[in-house]
């Protein structure tokens, strides 16, 4: 059975950072792409990041790119995001994800791990 | 950057009835994908490609479109089917994006 199981979330001032991690199982997690995708509260999704199997290539929209650092350690079946700078627009529940690297859609998705940003 | 603008942002259905929803896409795209969040969870892919129903999703589902216009249809709504349903574009990457919502309840 796949399972994406995210960890690292909770309550962080603005301007520091934290470190969200997402431990995989059930497939073999270096035959795919990986991405976090982030939901405040309330609102819709919005995709905050893309990693391709080797960690040779990433990918992030405007809205957080020079701050968050997407990564991964296949030998060890997880996926990382590093975001730095946090400002109160990045408060959501992130979300671990799966995509084959020619399909681009996520065919599986962790439970969440919710991220707030006040002071 | 490629805009996804759902319809309708809400509505309500009752068991038995028709429902289509609509994604529009701000300049055409090669294919829709769909996820259906039900309260307090994370997304499921529910169609994919445009027209193919992920594994476990039942067949009075339907998805179809092409270009700028998609729709996802339920022939006969049900209880279940209350959810909140997100379209999703990746044929024009970075960035891949989705739409705002339509939030499907019943009547």
């Amino acid at each position: 059975e796949v399972q994406l199981v995210e960890s690292g979330g909770g309550l962080v001032q603005p301007g520091r950072s934290l470190k969200l991690s997402c431990a995989a199982s059930g497939f073999t997690f270096s035959n795919y792409y990986m991405a976090w995708v982030r939901q405040a509260p309330k609102k819709g999704l919005e995709w905050v990041a893309t990693i391709s199997t080797s960690g040779s290539r990433t990918y992030y929209p405007d809205s957080v790119k020079g701050r968050f650092t997407i990564s991964r350690d296949n030998a060890k079946s997880s996926l990382y995001l590093q975001m730095n700078s946090l400002k109160s627009e990045d408060t959501a529940t992130y979300y671990c994800a799966r995509r084959l690297s020619y399909n681009y859609y996520f065919d599986y998705w962790g439970q969440g791990v919710m991220v707030t940003v006040s002071s | 950057e490629i805009v996804l603008t759902q319809s309708p942002t809400t509505m309500a259905a009752s068991p038995g009835e028709k429902v289509t929803l609509t994604c529009r896409a701000s300049s055409s795209v090669s294919y829709m994908h769909w996820y259906q969040q039900r309260s307090g969870t994370s997304p499921k892919l529910w169609i994919y490609e445009t027209s193919k129903l992920a594994s476990g999703v039942p067949n009075r589902f339907s998805g179809s479109g092409s270009g700028t216009s998609y729709s996802l249809t339920i022939n006969s709504m049900e209880t279940e089917d209350a959810a909140t349903y997100y379209c999703q574009q990746g044929s024009s990457y970075p960035p891949m994006t989705f739409g705002g919502g339509t939030k499907l309840e019943l009547k």
